[in-house]
């Protein structure tokens, strides 16, 4: 079976420091992987997707980025946080084309800045 | 631009009554929609993915169905359980990759 996995759990950082948030699957090949971050009040927002290794696309402008070394490794980043990237940071996968597939979401990320 | 709304943003009811939850988008040129639960300070767990040619789905004492023409979506909860209690998400699947959520309806069920 699937497992989806996500660290740390919780984070809370200063205002100007970095970041890096880890996102692993476990039992697939190739997934569509997703970074999305839900907001005190908001929808979640779509960050960025990435079809395959080395592959990212961005969905909003922001401060921050994203890679993806490993076939099933999705890593958030920033160089600079900023006090409005405080929120709730979730990894999503799915099989194949996305398009029509169901999304599967990992335990998240909360992340406050000071 | 694709907008997902959920109405209401609360409801509590009994445990036993049997409770309807809405979703409305404003594009009806979508491939699927998914509805979600999340409890809080947790991920979120896929219930029912309605594909666009779909009228309707079910499981266990879920049913989600799909108007698109009129852009609805209701989730149906039979008999509902505390269990049930936490926010339940709506999301819209149009373009290849991306998902568009409603802000949720979070339920409570009381004993």
């Amino acid at each position: 079976s699937q497992t989806i996995h996500q660290w740390p759990a919780t984070l809370v950082q200063p205002v100007g420091s970095p970041l890096s948030l880890e996102c692993t699957v476990e039992g697939t090949s190739n997934p569509n992987l997703y970074w999305y971050r839900q907001a005190a009040g908001r929808g979640l927002q779509l960050l960025f997707y990435s079809v395959g290794i080395g592959q990212i696309s961005s969905e909003v402008p922001q401060n921050l980025s994203a890679s993806r070394p490993q076939d099933r490794q999705f890593i958030l980043s920033s160089k600079k946080l900023l006090l409005s990237d405080s929120g709730f940071y979730l990894c999503a996968w799915t099989y194949g084309s996305g398009a029509g597939e169901t999304q599967y979401f990992g335990p998240g990320t909360r992340l406050l800045v000071l | 631009k694709q907008e997902v709304t959920q109405i209401p943003a609360a409801l509590s009811v009994p445990e036993g009554e049997n409770l309807v939850l809405n979703c409305s988008f404003t594009d009806s040129a979508i491939y699927n929609l998914q509805w979600f639960r999340q409890d809080p300070g947790k991920g979120l767990t896929s219930l029912l993915l309605i594909q666009s040619s779909q009228r309707e789905q079910t499981s266990g004492r879920l049913n989600a169905s799909l108007d698109k023409s009129s852009g609805r979506s209701t989730l149906y909860i039979a008999a509902s359980q505390p269990g049930d209690s936490a926010t339940y998400l709506c999301a819209v699947g149009a373009g290849s990759y991306q998902l568009t959520f409603g802000k949720g309806t979070k339920l409570s069920v009381i004993p």
